[in-house]
């Protein structure tokens, strides 16, 4: 049981470059997030899947594209890469999107750091 | 989402007892107290929640005041593996579903 994994870990782009950051759970979860984190501040959400076959924006989704490719897999695009898109990402998954105050912790990967020069 | 407020850092002696508050004064009635910890490099970690009454688990204590403006996250015997930041997450499931908003946090240093 991995959990949560992300691909790649580390990755260096070009200004205007494209590429694709890979995640799977493996804990049958409904819903995946993807985060972003900037040094030195909290995570902000890019986007979301409340269940297969939906996606919805969050705080800062502006040159992202997402793709929930099934019930394991949600991919995050950035389709020309931008100096501001430097950062570390994180995908996260929970049980359900919506619950009545249950424990529904998202689990999180371990990230992927991106530099664009 | 209710805003919180936590102090920026905090230190405490590896065995003691670490005690990290969070206010948030204008928290409503049907919003949830979460804590969250992101230790170095890694992926935040869920660690306790709440709603009225205080909570334990085998990480940590939470503690509610009475009128819910405020909360302390408790680590009953720090050790240096609990250094990280700590994050207080207040959000109303129902209405806003999973999303997380999290704040600059705490960074607690235990030191032996």
């Amino acid at each position: 049981n991995a959990g949560v994994t992300q691909t790649p870990k580390f990755q260096v782009l070009k200004t205007g470059q494209s590429m694709t950051l890979q995640c799977a759970q493996d804990m049958n979860h409904n819903s995946m997030y993807w985060y972003r984190q900037d040094p030195g501040m909290g995570l902000r959400l890019i986007y979301y899947s409340a269940s297969e076959g939906t996606t919805d924006k969050g705080e800062v989704p502006n040159g992202y594209n997402v793709s929930r490719l099934n019930k394991r897999e949600f991919s995050l695009r950035l389709e020309s890469a931008a100096p501001s898109q430097t950062s570390v990402y994180f995908c996260a998954s929970s049980e359900s999107h919506y619950n009545l105050g249950g424990r529904n912790e998202q689990y999180f990967g371990p990230g992927t750091r991106l530099t664009v020069t | 989402d209710a805003k919180t407020t936590q102090p920026p850092s905090m230190d405490c002696a590896e065995g003691r007892a670490a005690n990290l508050p969070c206010n948030h004064s204008t928290i409503s009635g049907n919003e949830y107290v979460y804590w969250y910890r992101q230790i170095h490099s890694q992926g935040p970690q869920y660690i306790i929640h709440g709603l009225k009454n205080n909570e334990t688990n085998e990480m940590a204590s939470l503690i509610i005041t009475e009128d819910r403006k405020s909360s302390t996250l408790i680590l009953p015997h720090a050790t240096l593996r609990d250094t990280a930041v700590y994050y207080c997450i207040v959000r109303v499931p129902k209405q806003y579903g999973n999303k997380l908003v999290f704040g600059a946090g705490t960074i607690l240093r235990v030191k032996s």
